[in-house]
């Protein structure tokens, strides 16, 4: 197993669905991150949890509702979505808030 | 606000050659800096982290130096080759762990 791994890996879907990504990690880390990627605009960051509580919500709309179960799980459940969140979503781990990012290999949404 | 700047946004070397990667930030209170490489429609790829009190860190072909005072990075990739082709990213973070990140310099090394 990688350390991070995101599903599913690519994901299509209309703008009245409902769906859900998923993060696990399995490096023992104690913080996620969820970051978005679009077209030629740099990574942004969306939710941070450090040790299952959220610490940072960067004025991401509630049609993005993040969810961590426990310190290996992180999901963000997305309804109602809009065009322009075509996008890729990364999700990242670290020890804590000092120490370096690994990052999956993210999950390529389409909203048509 | 932190805003992240890195020139060139493109570079295409011919294999072998020694590359420098700039990278500039607004605000000097840093905490540590990250270096990664993305493949295309891959995820990140931590090279290095340079923190705070360190002036630079090495890591095989690598070198990353960093002058908080001036708000500067370099990665510095030596003898380059077609497989460092990617598009590499540096990343600021505040001490509540918050990146933030540049556009990116995409890298082509022609064999």
């Amino acid at each position: 197993e990688t350390g991070v791994t995101q599903t599913p890996r690519h994901l299509v879907m209309g703008m009245t669905n409902k769906k859900s990504l998923k993060c696990e990690q399995h490096l023992g880390h104690n913080a996620m991150y969820w970051y978005k990627q679009s077209a030629k605009k740099p990574l942004e960051l969306m939710f941070v949890y450090s040790l299952e509580e959220r610490v940072e919500n960067n004025s991401v709309p509630s049609r993005f509702s993040p969810e961590c179960p426990n310190s290996s799980h992180l999901f963000l459940h997305l309804h109602t979505l809009q065009p322009e969140d075509s996008a890729l979503y990364l999700c990242a781990s670290s020890q804590d808030n000092s120490q370096p990012q690994h990052f999956g290999d993210g999950t390529r949404l389409s909203i048509l | 606000k932190q805003e992240v700047t890195q020139i060139p946004a493109a570079l295409s070397v011919p294999e072998g050659e020694n590359l420098v990667l700039n990278c500039s930030f607004t605000d000097s209170a840093i905490y540590n800096l990250q270096w990664f490489r993305q493949d295309p429609g891959k995820g990140l790829t931590s090279l290095l982290l340079i923190q705070s009190s360190q002036r630079e860190q090495t890591s095989g072909r690598l070198n990353a130096s960093l002058d908080k005072s001036s708000g500067r990075s370099t990665l510095y990739i030596a003898a380059s080759q077609p497989g460092d082709s990617a598009t590499y990213l540096c990343a600021p973070f505040s001490n509540t762990g918050k990146l933030i990140f540049g556009q990116g310099t995409t890298l082509q090394v022609k064999p």
